[in-house]
């Protein structure tokens, strides 16, 4: 069954160094997402991308964030200058568009873990 | 704004004991519901999902009802097994947000032979 895979399960790094997640959505999905789990706290959404684009992005997604499909199979998020509060687990996900509720798959998460 | 309250864990019950775990949601517009599940070392899996008022989402002894008058989508099982053990997250998706899910904090559940 096709899911999405995430690398690395687990990043550490060192605060103001920059990290990039990487994605692999399922291959014929459309929209992919970003979202993030503080310890203890609820999984919030960070953006959405569709058509190589940012389609919608939260409060928490400033300009130390951005989004890239660098080729027709990964999608990246990459933190420019970590922060010590950007330690989280962070999933993505993608859905078809084609179900009325676009159902989303996730990914089994990185935790990243800034020193 | 769009929000969902879900039951704070950990819960602990024996095989065979009945389950709830208590979601409550606020929206604008006309929400989708759904339950996500997370197994240790896994990614959130769709559990059920229930698309409008009084709809029944139900998936492997799972169950949960869409109930507009309370704003509740209230998941329940009949007979937990100890394969059950896992994170439950209760999420909506509201048409006039776009495609983004609003999550619950999660529950986890332990069962116990």
């Amino acid at each position: 069954e096709p899911e999405v895979t995430q690398t690395p399960s687990h990043q550490v790094t060192q605060m103001g160094q920059e990290v990039i997640l990487r994605c692999v959505p399922i291959s014929n999905h459309l929209y992919f997402y970003w979202y993030r789990q503080i310890l203890g706290q609820k999984v919030e959404f960070l953006v959405s991308f569709y058509n190589n684009e940012i389609s919608e992005k939260s409060e928490i997604f400033d300009d130390q964030f951005s989004v890239e499909r660098p080729d027709g199979s990964n999608f990246t998020l990459k933190i420019r200058s970590t922060k010590l509060e950007d330690s989280a687990m962070y999933f993505c996900a993608s859905s078809d568009g084609t179900s009325g509720v676009y159902e989303q798959f996730f990914g089994p998460g990185t935790r990243l873990t800034v020193l | 704004g769009n929000s969902v309250t879900q039951m704070e864990g950990p819960v602990t019950l024996s095989e065979e004991a009945f389950l709830t775990i208590n979601c409550t949601y606020t929206a604008t517009g006309y929400p989708s519901l759904f339950w996500y599940v997370q197994y240790p070392g896994e990614g959130l899996q769709l559990l059920l999902k229930a698309t409008k008022a009084d709809d029944k989402g139900s998936n492997k002894g799972f169950e949960a009802t869409y109930r507009k008058e309370t704003t509740s989508f209230h998941l329940e099982k009949g007979s937990v097994q100890v394969s059950d053990s896992a994170v439950y997250f209760c999420a909506l998706s509201a048409t006039n947000t776009g495609n983004q899910f609003y999550f619950g904090t999660g529950t986890s559940l332990t069962v116990i032979p």
